[in-house]
């Protein structure tokens, strides 16, 4: 079945060790976000791909970058992690401008910095 | 800016009587609004939208949601609670321009009591 895959689902980093988490998808969809949750509150926006044009958010913290290399994944890097930015990380994928709106997210990844 | 609320943290509903979990929004622009559910450690599940069109909308495992532009309100509903309709249930908005970002409402706790 097509869908959002992250990987991993649990990642324990150490406090300043850098981390990435990967999201793939099979959807072939053009916009691609991460976002941020935290203790059952609302998703937050990190950033966005439209296709390859990518859309920081204005408090997105520079200790976390992004990458996608391809339509089909996105990388989300943060460079020194603090205990702070213990989270779920939610990838995304939509499709814009074909009548089809709706986000499709994967499964997330659960960040634990020690 | 765009906006979404949800008025209620926690609504708790015995189970087989009708539920409403409330959502205003606030966007310049025609809105596309979306409901999604979420269960511990998962990702979220798309339940409905609106795009256009009828302005109730039917969706997964029995939810509905009316849309009211004058209200500005697209409240979430089912005629039946389940036990197992209990979750986090998140409103969001979509404005389909080239910034095509979607923003989360805080969510909603569901308790459906037996």
């Amino acid at each position: 079945d097509a869908m959002v895959i992250q990987n991993p689902r649990y990642q324990v980093t150490q406090f300043g060790k850098p981390v990435t988490l990967s999201c793939s998808q099979t959807l072939n969809h053009n916009v691609m976000y991460w976002y941020q949750q935290k203790s059952s509150q609302a998703p937050k926006l990190l950033f966005h791909y439209y296709d390859k044009d990518f859309n920081n958010e204005a408090d997105t913290p520079d200790n976390f970058q992004s990458r996608r290399p391809n339509t089909s994944f996105c990388f989300l890097d943060i460079r020194s992690p603090g205990l702070g930015d213990a989270a779920m990380y939610l990838c995304a994928t939509s499709l814009e401008g074909r009548g089809t709106a709706e986000a499709f997210f994967g499964q997330g990844t659960r960040l634990t910095v020690v | 800016a765009q906006s979404v609320a949800q008025p209620e943290d926690q609504v708790n509903v015995a189970e087989g009587n009708p539920l409403t979990v409330k959502c205003t929004y606030s966007v310049s622009g025609n809105p596309y609004l979306f409901w999604y559910v979420q269960y511990p450690n998962r990702g979220l599940q798309f339940l409905l939208k609106y795009i256009t069109g009828d302005n109730l909308v039917k969706g997964s495992y029995g939810f509905e949601a009316e849309f009211n532009k004058s209200q500005t309100s697209f409240h979430l509903k089912k005629p039946s609670a389940l036990v197992s309709d209990s979750a986090l249930y998140f409103c969001a908005v979509r404005v389909m321009n080239r910034d095509d970002k979607i923003i989360f409402g805080k969510g909603t706790r569901l308790h459906i009591l037996p």
